[in-house]
């Protein structure tokens, strides 16, 4: 069965540092993978995706991801953290399941001034 | 801008009432998805749809049931509240396999 794991489940960073969260999955085809944010009190916002072709994706909000299918891991990096980025991050990956999404436990980003 | 809307955003109800969360979008996707979620941990998925008249359980076992008689809304109900049932509810929905799945704001659920 497909799974996700976010390692960190607490991450702070100074605001203007550079970011980088973690996701491995397990999945034995080819994955269809998802990172969503999170504000407080709101739904889940696409932050970006790869579902194949190059494994450098880039999104929104200046976040982009690297697909390593060698460690079985789909990182999300930001180069310079702004203060309203942070939120709950969360990574998915495509399920059997009617094409939902199987999703880890989600990283809380901190930003500090 | 997806367009996926949830009612109530937030609902406190007493223990043995009926409920009902409606969602509802104006995309056209034939797929639709309700999640569950705790505070602090990840997204359940307890249904989905395919389409008009199609249902099917999802991976975490719930006592709420759904239908889909329109494609544009997937009501979820439960028929007696209980307080293990207080959690937010997102729903979401997709076009086909590989295209994006959207969500909407969800419902707060507070069972006294």
């Amino acid at each position: 069965a497909q799974s996700v794991t976010q390692p960190d489940i607490h991450i702070t960073v100074s605001e203007g540092a550079s970011l980088e969260l973690r996701c491995n999955y397990s999945y034995g085809a080819t994955p269809y993978l998802f990172w969503y944010v999170q504000s407080p009190g709101q739904g889940l916002q696409l932050l970006l995706k790869y579902f194949s072709g190059d494994t450098l994706v880039q999104g929104i909000k200046g976040f982009e991801a690297e697909f390593k299918r060698s460690q079985s891991s789909f990182n999300l990096r930001k180069p310079s953290v702004h203060w309203s980025d942070a939120a709950e991050y969360f990574c998915a990956v495509g399920s059997n399941s009617g094409y939902a999404l199987n999703f880890g436990k989600g990283t809380s980003l901190l930003v500090t001034p | 801008e997806a367009d996926i809307y949830q009612t109530p955003r937030y609902l406190v109800i007493g223990t043995g009432k009926k409920i009902t969360l409606e969602c509802s979008q104006t995309m056209g996707h034939d797929k639709m998805y309700w999640y569950q979620q705790d505070p602090g941990m990840e997204l359940h998925l307890i249904h989905y749809s395919y389409g008009v008249n199609s249902t099917e359980k999802g991976d975490l076992s719930s006592e709420s049931t759904v239908s889909r008689i329109r494609t544009e809304h997937f009501p979820l109900t439960l028929e007696s509240a209980r307080p293990s049932h207080t959690s937010q509810y997102l729903c979401a929905s997709r076009l086909g396999g590989a295209e994006t799945q959207y969500f909407g704001p969800g419902t707060r659920l507070l069972v006294l």
